[in-house]
């Protein structure tokens, strides 16, 4: 089983900068089969990114996706008060789903 | 545009078999696509418990295969998820969602959740 890990576990900042999250995988995955998710308090997570780089519908240009193999970045280039929240990465490996443990992404 | 929502009793009692149901509208899940799980322990991350496709073949965690089945009805535009022999770890909040798991690997639309909580 492939195991994400997520970096930081908490990372505070202010409204306007930039949020730059890790997901590593303890092998090399396909870029097809990874995706990041945000979750906020009380709600169910939202697709924000797919393979790897690709945006959700309705997902704002200040979300980007970037990585391959083991190494996997979201990148937020503008922090807007919404975007106060738990990021999640997920890989698929034949025939599970994973999940990273997350990173809250909290104001500073 | 597809909404999903989950139904299902929120107390269960330790060893019974839950039984949960998923809802969709906007959407034929006859018409493709896989249709999943993943459960939410309180505080904690998410866990993909299993996902059937629409032609009804099945795949689970092999953590949680002994005990979870996952079947369609397709009069009723619907997925439920069964699972046996709770304990108090199986407390969570279950979400379904729509699942894509060819070429691209994603839930692109998932339902609100609902908390079952095991206890006696």
């Amino acid at each position: 089983e492939i195991v994400l890990t997520q970096s930081p576990g908490t990372l505070s900042l202010s409204p306007g900068e930039r949020a730059t999250l890790s997901c590593r995988a303890s092998q090399s995955v396909s870029s097809m089969s990874l995706a990041w998710y945000q979750q906020k308090a009380g709600q169910a997570p939202r697709l924000l990114i797919y393979a790897a780089s690709s945006r959700a519908t309705g997902i704002p240009d200040r979300f980007s996706g970037s990585g391959s193999g083991t190494d996997f970045t979201l990148t937020i280039s503008r922090l807007e008060p919404e975007d106060f929240a738990v990021y999640y990465c997920q890989q698929y490996g034949s025939p599970l789903f994973t999940f990273g443990p997350g990173t809250k992404v909290d104001i500073k | 545009q597809v909404q999903l929502q989950e139904s299902g009793p929120g107390l269960v009692k330790p060893s019974e078999t839950m039984s949960l149901t998923c809802t969709v509208s906007g959407y034929s899940i006859s018409s493709g696509y896989y249709w999943g799980w993943i459960r939410q322990p309180p505080g904690k991350g998410l866990e993909w418990i299993g996902s059937i496709y629409y032609r009804g073949g099945t795949d689970y965690n092999p953590s949680l295969k002994s005990r979870v089945s996952i079947s369609l009805d397709m009069s009723k535009n619907q997925f439920s998820l069964k699972q046996s022999s709770v304990t108090a770890a199986d407390t969570a909040v279950y979400y379904c969602a729509r699942v894509r798991a060819s070429l691209y690997y994603y839930m692109d639309a998932w339902g609100k959740g609902t908390t079952v909580t095991v206890s006696s």
